[in-house]
């Protein structure tokens, strides 16, 4: 059973680009979460996608933005980027019975 | 609102010594999950244990065992025998619901280092 995927590992981007970063959640997990967790914090809750559609946001601007795909894959858009948004960005695999289960995570790099 | 206080930020012990990680949070709901996890330095949050408002058993899973206290809303985590490869951040995390499947608020976590 594979885990958590994110692609890709790192990334780099300079300021205003915009850049997508994608997840697969675990086998039979139909609600993905994405959290940004910046060098010596704990991860920040962005949003959560379930059935497509995003169910919670977190307090992050407009420039970040999601799909989910029918076979639960999910992605993150971030606009207009800004040199605050380099960061490690992680997804969560969530059960309908409550258990997060995370993937490697994406390093953003914002020159 | 609901909050995670992880007091202890960096914490070094010897190789075998126990060592106890605390955790404090804050929320209004009756009906909560909390969870730890740990970051090993390739990054990856590895998910340890979650735990229900109403379920206030500790838990001993190997070296590690946990104990919840509703009475001052604490869930704090002991390694016993600490091994080096205990060395990591510990995160202990919130989630406001009734499964706990949705948004998880973090503390800051302690970074653990187990010296050989």
């Amino acid at each position: 059973d594979a885990g958590v995927t994110q692609s890709p590992t790192h990334l780099i981007k300079t300021r205003g680009q915009q850049v997508t970063l994608r997840c697969s959640p675990k086998s039979g997990h139909d609600t993905v979460s994405w959290y940004q967790q910046a060098l010596g914090q704990g991860p920040q809750f962005i949003f959560q996608y379930y059935e497509e559609e995003e169910r919670q946001r977190g307090n992050f601007p407009d420039r970040f933005s999601g799909h989910q795909f029918p076979n639960y894959s999910s992605e993150l858009n971030v606009n207009a980027l800004l040199l605050g948004d380099s960061a490690l960005y992680l997804c969560a695999s969530v059960t309908s019975g409550g258990y997060q289960f995370f993937g490697p995570g994406t390093r953003l790099t914002v020159l | 609102a609901q909050k995670v206080t992880q007091a202890q930020t960096e914490i070094s012990v010897v190789e075998k010594e126990d060592v106890t990680l605390d955790c404090v949070y804050e929320t209004r709901d009756t009906t909560y999950y909390l969870f730890w996890y740990k970051q090993p330095p390739s990054g990856e949050l590895v998910f340890l244990i979650r735990r229900n408002s109403f379920d206030e058993q500790n838990e001993i899973s190997g070296r590690y065992s946990w104990n919840f206290q509703k009475s001052t809303s604490s869930f704090n985590f002991t390694i016993t025998a600490s091994q080096v490869v205990d060395s990591a951040v510990y995160f202990c995390a919130l989630s406001e619901t009734n499964f706990g499947n949705e948004k998880l608020t973090f503390g800051t976590g302690t970074r653990l280092t187990i010296i050989p």
